[in-house]
């Protein structure tokens, strides 16, 4: 069936260390890729999204890229923050319904 | 705009005991989604809806009810809670896709969430 596929974590950085959180999907058609982040105590929100192959996308100093090929849309950043201390939620949706599939989230921590 | 709020933000109940939660949006979106969280598990969709008047069941409706009486609104019901109802309970809420793509493509916008507790 759909699903995400990503390491539940928790990953432990030093800050301003390179980040890699992988993410590989199953899906048929041609899914809108995203990640959520959600921090402590918070729900989820919008990090970034890439909605059709080989489109990046980026905010806050994250990247990701949607391939098609390889069926992933790995999450990396070059220098992490404590700041980004916070669970990453790799998901896909597709379909007129709009119904979103979540992986399980990974747990980031950075530490000073 | 407030955008997605969620009441209450915690509760305790007990086996037996029914709540509702309360979803509110104020972006004009025409879906509404609520999801549970749970350690190992990530999110699950326990029910949605498409617009006012209609839901649909999710991954895990069991337990549940919904109802979408208003656009902004949609709400979730335990009749009977039990202890594996246990959770933290966001609701989402996002544009409707149009053909071919654009309105935000499937982008969904969260709630703060709500913990329950069922001893």
């Amino acid at each position: 069936g759909n699903s995400v596929t990503q390491m539940e974590g928790p990953v432990t950085l030093s800050e301003e260390a390179f980040l890699t959180i992988n993410c590989t999907y199953t899906a048929t058609g041609y899914p809108s890729l995203f990640w959520y982040v959600q921090y402590p105590g918070e729900g989820l929100q919008l990090l970034l999204k890439a909605t059709k192959a080989d489109d990046k996308g980026s905010n806050k100093g994250f990247e990701a890229t949607y391939r098609k090929e390889t069926t992933s849309f790995h999450l990396e950043k070059g220098s992490v923050q404590v700041s980004d201390s916070a669970v990453y939620f790799c998901a896909w949706g597709s379909g007129g319904y709009q119904k979103v599939t979540f992986g399980i989230g990974t747990k980031l921590q950075v530490i000073p | 705009n407030a955008g997605v709020t969620q009441t209450p933000k915690f509760r305790v109940l007990k086996t037996g005991q029914s709540m509702t939660l309360l979803c509110a949006q104020d972006m004009n979106h025409e879906y509404m989604y609520w999801y549970r969280q749970d350690p190992g598990m990530g999110l699950r969709l326990i029910h949605y809806s498409v617009g006012e008047g209609t839901t649909a069941k999710g991954e895990v409706p069991d337990g549940y009810n919904v109802s979408r009486l208003k656009k902004q609104n949609f709400l979730l019901g335990l009749e009977s809670a039990a202890p594996s109802q246990t959770s933290v309970y966001f609701c989402a809420s996002s544009y409707r896709r149009l053909a071919g793509g654009t309105r935000l493509d499937n982008e969904q916008f969260f709630g703060p969430g709500t913990r329950l507790t069922v001893l």
